[in-house]
């Protein structure tokens, strides 16, 4: 247990489908990441939220849209996916002054 | 992109030290070296991160060269469940704000019973 918990940790949609993820962190932490993993990739970050504003978006199609609405809570919101975005989508969190970020379970998205 | 070069994989015999090396030899005076690992299918689990000086946790030593340019994340009685991808990071401190972690593609460690 991490304090970082994604839900759900298994989601099917199909491409016209509109579905979200969500992350919640109980570290306290004031920052928090999307990242996405395809099959047999590294690790790409997706979104960086810092203080609840959006300080990095690493040219994500926009069918992929975030929410932060507070430090504890985060959203990842998804319409229109093509089966190449199934992957599993991690969230993160850390605090300023860089100290470790921590991970939650992953979503594991199959998008059909 | 990332910093750091790590061979991509690793065998280790059950009970025995693991000796995972990484070589960063960019590195800049305020970069931290971080390592986390990637159990199949699993968010990444922070392990260690160091400086300069050598540091020891419960799960891991991280050895820093003096130079900086490399180090080893030890893992002194690997068992099963240490089989995992392990990632060596470097990132920045900055003050205020916070430096996301950009994965490459790590070491798969398998540990051999």
């Amino acid at each position: 247990e991490t304090g970082v918990t994604q839900t759900p940790r298994h989601l099917v949609m199909g491409m016209t489908n509109k579905k979200s993820l969500k992350c919640e962190q109980h570290l306290g932490h004031n920052a928090m990441y999307w990242y996405k993993q395809s099959a047999k990739k590294p690790l790409e970050l997706m979104f960086v939220y810092s203080l609840e504003e959006r300080v990095e978006n690493n040219s994500v199609p926009s069918r992929f849209s975030p929410e932060c609405p507070n430090s504890s809570h985060l959203f990842l919101h998804l319409h229109t996916l093509q089966p190449e975005d199934s992957a599993l989508y991690l969230c993160a969190s850390s605090q300023d002054g860089g100290l470790a970020a921590f991970f939650g379970q992953g979503t594991r998205l199959t998008v059909v | 992109d990332a910093k750091t070069t790590q061979p991509p994989s690793m065998d280790c015999a059950e009970g025995r030290a693991a000796n995972l090396p990484c070589n960063h030899s960019t590195i800049s005076g305020n970069e931290y070296v971080y390592w986390y690992r990637q159990i199949h299918s699993q968010g990444p689990q922070y392990i260690i991160h160091g400086l300069k000086n050598n540091e020891t946790n419960e799960m891991a030593s991280l050895i820093i060269t003096e130079d900086r340019k490399s180090s080893t994340l030890i893992l002194p009685h690997a068992t099963l469940r240490d089989t995992a991808v392990y990632y060596c990071i470097v990132r920045p401190t900055l003050w205020p704000g916070n430096t996301p972690l950009v994965f490459g593609k790590g070491t798969r460690l398998s540990v051999i019973a």
